[in-house]
């Protein structure tokens, strides 16, 4: 069956500071990693989503100097929150799929905690 | 932008009642949904996905959908207590390659 694992799952940060989170594929191939935030409202917002062999797009709020991603392969995805602020608080969470559009197969998710 | 609105925010129904909940896309360009499921704690968990007009049922989940309002609802019979959960409605747009996810609804099933 289809797994993502992602990792870390929780990492506390000091203000500035800056985590990176890693999303890893298993059994078929993360053509697709889509990256979301869910807020501690449980919002869910796109922060960007990730084709292999294609530029990255980042939503409107999102930007790469912020929120750097690596996709260099059908299995692996990274993704950096750089200079965390309290506004960064919340799960991260990565969406791969093997068919761009079709359904997400999800990481436990990378909760960032920033003190 | 695409924007996703589910409700009710909330919900409590009884064990063994029917929990109804709503989702609907201000995109006229969507033409995909998803039902997700998320514990506490826990990733998102795809239930069901429907693209075309009408209904699908598996098992005591029924997803219902009307292209011509773009709103998708589901409806879970029976409701036990582990069906307690955040239920996202998420929504692609046909020449996208992305979901897009409303703010969810928080069921609770009570014995």
């Amino acid at each position: 069956g289809a797994l993502v694992y992602q990792y870390p799952r929780r990492t506390i940060c000091k203000s500035g500071t800056s985590m990176r989170m890693e999303c890893q594929a298993v059994g078929f191939q993360a053509t697709s990693v889509a990256w979301y935030r869910q807020s501690p409202q449980k919002t869910f917002e796109l922060i960007a989503l990730s084709t292999v062999n294609s530029a990255i797009k980042y939503e409107q709020n999102f930007t790469q100097e912020k929120f750097p991603i690596s996709h260099p392969n059908l299995s692996f995805s990274s993704m950096t929150v750089l200079n965390a602020y309290l506004e960064d608080r919340g799960l991260y969470l990565c969406g791969a799929t093997h068919r761009a559009g079709n359904t997400l197969y999800f990481g436990e998710g990378s909760r960032l905690i920033v003190v | 932008q695409q924007k996703v609105q589910q409700s009710p925010e909330s919900l409590i129904v009884p064990e063994g009642g029917m929990a109804s909940l709503n989702c609907t896309s201000s995109d006229r360009n969507v033409d995909y949904f998803w039902w997700y499921r998320q514990h506490s704690g826990k990733s998102p968990k795809m239930l069901m996905s429907i693209f075309s007009n009408g209904e699908k049922e598996e098992g005591r989940f029924t997803v219902h959908l009307n292209k011509a309002s773009l709103h998708t609802s589901l409806h879970i019979r029976d409701s036990q207590p582990s069906d307690s959960a955040l239920y996202l409605c998420a929504a692609r747009r046909n020449s996208g390659t992305y979901q897009r996810f409303g703010t969810g609804t928080k069921l609770q099933v009570v014995p």
